[in-house]
């Protein structure tokens, strides 16, 4: 089945800094990435996906690259504030369900 | 409009009681998933109903788990003779469209607590 790996487990940058969380998948057949953010005690919340017709994606501070030849995507989040201090969950899809990866969590220091 | 919703939002059983979650999914999706998450991981698949057919129960992790939607809307996740283990936030998510693709709508979870 799929094998969804994601790094850093923990992310602390500054206020204003980007941040930048990666995801490897195991099954050629995936063709869907959302990414969900989770904030403590929160239901996960989607903030963006991409399908693997799309090499990029991008909505104002958030952006998602994938590449497919690599079996890895990345999420970019640009001018960080501390509201976007929370866990990230990325996941793949394919022939079966979801599968997500560990988490980041990040901290925005202000 | 109201999002998913699910109940109870906290549950305390102890070992070798049976439990019943339930989930209300946004009205009219067609799509619902369950998922349980154990502390400080991702969301790990348990099951998908595409209207009232359970069409994947693998993620199951044993046959005291059992799901149902009997019409199509509201589910229902069991779990008999708890056990420590079975410890987590079950989520619930829902989707407007078939097939794991699609947007997913998530509950805010029940967490379960076995003692």
């Amino acid at each position: 089945g799929e094998n969804v790996e994601q790094h850093p487990s923990t992310l602390s940058v500054q206020e204003g800094d980007s941040a930048v969380i990666k995801c490897t998948y195991s099954d050629s057949a995936s063709n869907y990435f959302p990414w969900y953010k989770q904030e403590l005690g929160k239901r996960p919340q989607l903030i963006i996906d991409i399908r693997s017709n799309v090499g990029e994606k991008k909505d104002q501070r958030i952006a998602v690259t994938l590449n497919k030849t690599a079996k890895h995507f990345s999420l970019h989040i640009t001018e960080t504030q501390p509201e976007d201090s929370a866990v990230y969950f990325c996941a793949g899809g394919g022939r079966r369900a979801l599968t997500f990866g560990s988490g980041t969590r990040l901290q925005v220091q202000p | 409009g109201a999002g998913v919703s699910q109940s109870p939002r906290y549950k305390v059983a102890k070992r070798g009681q049976d439990v019943a979650l339930r989930c209300d999914p946004i009205s009219g999706h067609v799509s619902l998933f369950w998922y349980q998450q154990a502390l400080g991981q991702g969301p790990e698949f348990l099951t998908y109903f595409q209207n009232e057919a359970q069409l994947d129960k693998s993620g199951l992790p044993s046959d005291r788990f059992f799901a149902e939607r009997p019409e199509g809307s509201v589910s229902t996740l069991k779990i008999q003779r708890t056990q420590q283990e079975d410890s987590a936030v079950y989520l619930c998510a829902s989707s407007d469209r078939d097939g794991i693709q699609e947007t997913q709508y998530f509950g805010p979870g029940t967490r379960l607590l076995v003692l």
